[in-house]
């Protein structure tokens, strides 16, 4: 099946950072989700973006199909960021499984 | 209802019993998942229904575990002689099947087989 590699695996902000955080996929995909979970175990959908780019408050994702990854970045992070970030992809002709990184855990300190 | 329902949120059990999962989802999402999460690693995939049948459950284990979704709605994930190994977060998602699968998670029900 798809393999999602996410990059860095563990991160140490200090509050007001910004960050990148990266997700690397092996096939094609026609559905590419990026969800934090917070420390609580709940996992938020933050971005649907199989290709493109897109914003969301301090907050924003850019996928490069062609290429097969994708960004997540995170500007002027707040202590309420930390948690762990997943990609999670759907190859084409995938049957609407999505398959999940191992996640990108990150901690922001005041 | 206005999220993704899942109960219990904590079950402890012994090995060898059987347990029910309860996943209630979104009103008006046809389609439902299951996913399973140990320690450190991302959610993987175990069932996908769509309306009443399980249009993909390749991912279940082995058959010890099966789920239903009889009137396309709440859903049940049941497992069977659970072993230790069994112990998880499983974690139930809903979409609307139209085009884009955004999913919205439940907040997962805890499994402890001792």
């Amino acid at each position: 099946g798809i393999q999602v590699e996410q990059s860095p695996p563990d991160l140490i902000l200090q509050e007001g950072a910004n960050s990148t955080l990266r997700c690397n996929f092996s096939d094609s995909v026609n559905n590419l989700q990026w969800f934090h979970q917070n420390p609580w175990g709940q996992l938020i959908n933050l971005f649907y973006i199989p290709s493109g780019t897109k914003q969301n408050g301090r907050l924003s994702a850019t996928t490069v199909a062609t290429e097969r990854y994708s960004l997540l970045y995170i500007s002027s992070s707040q202590t309420t960021d930390s948690g762990v970030y997943f990609c999670a992809v759907e190859s084409r002709g995938g049957n609407n499984r999505l398959a999940f990184g191992k996640g990108n855990q990150v901690v922001v300190i005041p | 209802g206005a999220g993704v329902s899942q109960t219990p949120s904590n079950k402890v059990t012994e090995k060898g019993k059987y347990v029910e999962l309860r996943c209630d989802p979104i009103s008006g999402h046809t389609a439902l998942y299951w996913y399973r999460q140990s320690l450190g690693q991302g959610p993987e995939f175990l069932i996908y229904f769509q309306g009443t049948g399980a249009a993909d459950d390749s991912g279940l284990p082995n058959d010890r575990f099966f789920a239903v979704r009889p009137e396309g709605s709440v859903s049940t994930l049941k497992i069977q002689r659970t072993e230790r190994g069994d112990s998880a977060v499983y974690l139930c998602a809903s979409s609307l099947s139209s085009g884009a699968n955004v999913l919205t998670f439940g907040a997962g029900s805890r499994l402890t087989v001792l």
